[in-house]
């Protein structure tokens, strides 16, 4: 079984803060993703890598960064935490083999940001 | 760019059928995904759809029509464990997937 998993299930934040969101897959996946999730507006992918050291900007990056140093790992970075940072981030990841794979998706980090 | 569009919220009985509809109007399509999500966990992978038609996987059903922009997922013989929020999704052929806000079904007894 796919396993893709994320360092916190909850965390709270103070404004100005950088924070570190980190994921982890376990089947080899190429592609990686963030999203965060906001009641009434659904998922929205933050950013997403298609191979190590590889990202592409989603439809909302503005104040976050990524990194992908290491296939099975990605990272989501807060530089100067917001308030209306405040969300569910869902990480997830699929394999690149064809264009419409399925993604798997970590269990999420509910980040509070103060 | 991408417009999705699901009904916010639909409820029904146990052991009857729901139908979710989902509405789309894609910069580019190469299929349309239905995943499941349970309050505080992650979204699961129901159903993939790129022709025309029915798909079939249980009590759970998928149906695309392209040239209408248009899907539903069928839900048969609810069950309580049904209760949760269904989640319409496009990708344009990119790896990428763009989603709908959801759809809160909720199954009473």
């Amino acid at each position: 079984d796919v396993k893709v998993t994320q360092s916190s299930r909850y965390l709270v934040k103070r404004t100005g803060e950088k924070v570190f969101l980190e994921c982890v897959q376990d089947m080899d996946h190429e592609n990686m993703f963030w999203y965060r999730q906001d009641p009434g507006l659904g998922l929205r992918l933050i950013y997403f890598s298609y191979d190590v050291k590889m990202k592409e900007k989603g439809d909302i990056p503005e104040g976050y960064s990524v990194s992908r140093e290491k296939k099975e790992r990605f990272s989501l970075i807060l530089e100067s935490a917001s308030t209306n940072q405040t969300s569910m981030y869902l990480c997830a990841s699929s394999s690149g083999e064809v264009s419409y794979n399925e993604q798997f998706f970590g269990p999420g980090t509910r980040l509070t940001v103060l | 760019g991408q417009n999705i569009d699901q009904p916010t919220e639909m409820t029904a009985t146990e052991g009857a059928i729901v139908q979710i509809n989902c509405t789309y109007q894609t910069s580019g399509f190469n299929g349309l995904f239905w995943y499941q999500q349970h309050a505080g966990e992650a979204p699961t992978f129901l159903s993939y759809n790129v022709l025309d038609g029915l798909e079939e996987k249980g009590r759970f059903s998928s149906f695309l029509s392209r040239s209408k922009g248009y899907s539903y997922l069928l839900l048969k013989e609810l069950q309580m464990k049904d209760s949760a929020s269904y989640l319409c999704a496009v990708t344009d052929g990119d790896y990428k997937l763009s989603f709908g806000a959801g759809t809160t079904v909720t199954v009473r007894a």
